[in-house]
């Protein structure tokens, strides 16, 4: 299976300081994407960083890729309360575009 | 824009029923369509994915079924529900890399 893990698993912090989410995956990659997921609610997509990539940022967020590794991780700077949620990473191979995704990280921001 | 919408939000049912869960866009024409599943506090599992009007892939063998009897309309069923077809039931439609997510089903069944 080429399903993802995140690491950790969840992640209490502190309004303003950085969050770090890891996400490691088994198989090559075509891409790989962030997804955010409010409680009971469906997911959002929040960044796509494709395989030749090595680093994207998109306002507070920052995905880093290392494919060598099979990783990536998902920096959220300056954290506020409205980004507690679930965090997924999700893969996809070459071919069509089925979406894998890891375990999630649980953050919470407290104010 | 584009839009998804998936009803019923909530959903409980008796062991043995059957289940129709439906899942439409709009504003978009020859979506993919996908069906997950997510069991609490878990990540979420891919159950059908459709390229086009008829066309289904099964990801697990299980207890559901899927049809796409048009192009923007993408219908998750079951004969006899099973205890274990609890879950939240997620729609998702793709363009191209990225997938949209409708607000989901959460589906109790008893």
């Amino acid at each position: 299976s080429q399903q993802g893990e995140e690491d950790p698993q969840a992640l209490s912090i502190q309004e303003g300081e950085n969050a770090t989410m890891n996400c490691s995956y088994k198989t090559s990659i075509n891409n790989l994407q962030w997804y955010r997921q409010n409680s009971g609610r469906g997911l959002v997509h929040l960044i796509l960083i494709r395989s030749n990539e090595r680093e994207k940022h998109s306002g507070r967020l920052r995905v880093t890729l290392d494919t060598s590794k099979k990783s990536s991780s998902l920096l959220i700077t300056a954290s506020r309360a409205a980004d507690t949620a679930s965090y997924f990473c999700a893969t996809t191979n070459t071919g069509f575009q089925k979406l894998v995704f890891g375990t999630g990280t649980r953050l919470l921001v407290s104010p | 824009s584009q839009t998804i919408h998936q009803w019923p939000a909530t959903l409980v049912q008796p062991v043995g029923s059957p289940l129709s869960l439906e899942c439409t866009v709009e504003g978009t024409s020859n979506p993919n369509l996908y069906w997950y599943r997510q069991a609490a506090g878990r990540g979420l599992q891919l159950l059908f994915y459709s390229v086009g009007i008829g066309q289904i892939s099964s990801e697990v063998p299980q207890n559901l079924s899927a049809s796409r009897p048009q192009d923007r309309q993408f219908i998750l069923s079951s004969k006899k529900l099973l205890l274990s077809d609890s879950g939240f039931y997620l729609c998702a439609w793709s363009p191209m890399n990225e997938q949209f997510f409708g607000p989901g089903t959460r589906l109790t069944v008893l």
